[in-house]
This record gives C-alpha cells, sequence and structure tokens, in this order.
C-alpha cells in the first residue's frame, strides 16, 4: 500500500513551453503533497506543500508564477513549470503525506533543450 | 531551524565489511529523523525513521541507526556490506509542527569487491 506515481517519468521539452508533471496518490487519499527539486548529485530541496482545495505555500526563493501547482483532488497534485528555460531542467519529485508518513513519487526527469 | 549534515559525501566499503554512514542534527525540538535511500533515476525509499520510541531503530534491508541526544546524532549501520547497498543515502529531519522533512546532502555509498 501507499504508492505514489508520477508521469510522465522522462519529459524533454523545448525552452519558453510549459510542462506538467502528475503527482497520483494510488491507494490512498492524501490533503498534503509536497514536491522537491534534485539537481543532479544534489539532495533534495523543497520547493512546495500542496493542500487539496487550497494554495499551495511555496519555500523562500521559489517562484510561484514559474512553478503552478494545483491540488484539485485528494490524490492528484500536479505542477507546471511555465516557460521552461534550460535551468529548470532537474529531477522533480513529489510526495504525498499519509498517517504521518510521507510516500515519495519515481521522479520526473525533466529536460529543457 | 531543523538541519541535518552528514558527513561524507562519498563513502566506500568493502563488500562484507560494516556499513557506518554519519548524520548529525539540529532541532530545537525533539525531531523525527529518517533515512532514505535512492537509486539512480528513481524515487525515494524509506529505510528507516525515529519517531521518540526506542532509540535504536532496525529498518529494511538489515540497516539500523540509534539516535543518541547528547551526540545529536543518528549514524545508519549495516553489520556487512552487500553490492546492492551501492546508492545514494540521504539523512533527514521533521518535527511535530508541520510535515516538512529537511534533506541532508546525501551520501554516496560505494561497495568495493
Amino acid at each position: 500500500g501507499a504508492v505514489v506515481s508520477q508521469h510522465p517519468s522522462r519529459v524533454i521539452c523545448k525552452s519558453g513551453t510549459s510542462v506538467k508533471i502528475e503527482c497520483r496518490s494510488l491507494d490512498f487519499q492524501a490533503t498534503t503533497m509536497f514536491w522537491y527539486r534534485q539537481f543532479p548529485k544534489q539532495s533534495l530541496m523543497l520547493m512546495a506543500t500542496s493542500n487539496e482545495g487550497s494554495k499551495a505555500t511555496y519555500e523562500q526563493g521559489v517562484e510561484k508564477d514559474k512553478f503552478l501547482i494545483n491540488h484539485a483532488s485528494l490524490t492528484l497534485s500536479t505542477l507546471t513549470v511555465t516557460s521552461a528555460h534550460p535551468e529548470d531542467s532537474s529531477f522533480y519529485i513529489c510526495s504525498a503525506q499519509h498517517q504521518m508518513e510521507q510516500y515519495f513519487g519515481p521522479g520526473t526527469r525533466l529536460t529543457v533543450t | 531551524a531543523q538541519s541535518v549534515t552528514q558527513l561524507g559525501s562519498h563513502v566506500s566499503v568493502s563488500e562484507g565489511a560494516l556499513v557506518l554512514l554519519r548524520c548529525n542534527y539540529s532541532s530545537s525540538v525533539p525531531p523525527y529523523l529518517f533515512w532514505y535511500v535512492q537509486y539512480p533515476n528513481q524515487g525515494l525509499q524509506l529505510l528507516l525513521k525515529y519517531t521518540s520510541a526506542a532509540t535504536l531503530v532496525k529498518g529494511i534491508n538489515g540497516f539500523e541507526a540509534e539516535f543518541k541526544k547528547s551526540e545529536t546524532s543518528f549514524h545508519l549501520t549495516k553489520p556487512s556490506a552487500h553490492m546492492s547497498d551501492a546508492a545514494e543515502y540521504f539523512c533527514a529531519v521533521s518535527d511535530l509542527e508541520d510535515d516538512k522533512i529537511i534533506f541532508g546532502k546525501g551520501t554516496r555509498l560505494h561497495i568495493l569487491p
């Protein structure tokens, strides 16, 4: 139980376009989900906390207009990278809160060309 | 503010030898502490967590960690390394006031044949 999926697993997009990443809790409902960003060979940096039915809470230094988060249902949160640039290329990982524990998705590799 | 410090970005041990990955935490409140493992291009898998119960925590794959408040440490150990243990390991901390998990920089474990 407590499985989190992400889609897509890999995406390549052109500079200036937008890309949406989905995070789903498959067998539980999650009122809170988290989005992390991981640069190559570095740690995970928390970007934002996504709460179902309300606005996301962004960490300091994260551009909310660039990284749009929507948590429209108890099983789905989406991260949209708007007007992507090569520096947005990274590994994005989501997690979902369930019974006081976070379960992590497998990650999405975004490459902006 | 909470933080964790992982000593050694790379650790190499011979197959069959003791694995010791060091983590020190900083927290103004009793923390929750975690160890996660990440294989290349994958998400995170929880190895074990400390939540103020027993100070010696046993996790999956033969790993365990001991919470030492006097040393503010939560080092991860495994008696005998296996080739499949080669991965990136992250120590992390959280508190009871919010659900945010703060990650250390990670330690890459190399297993020598």
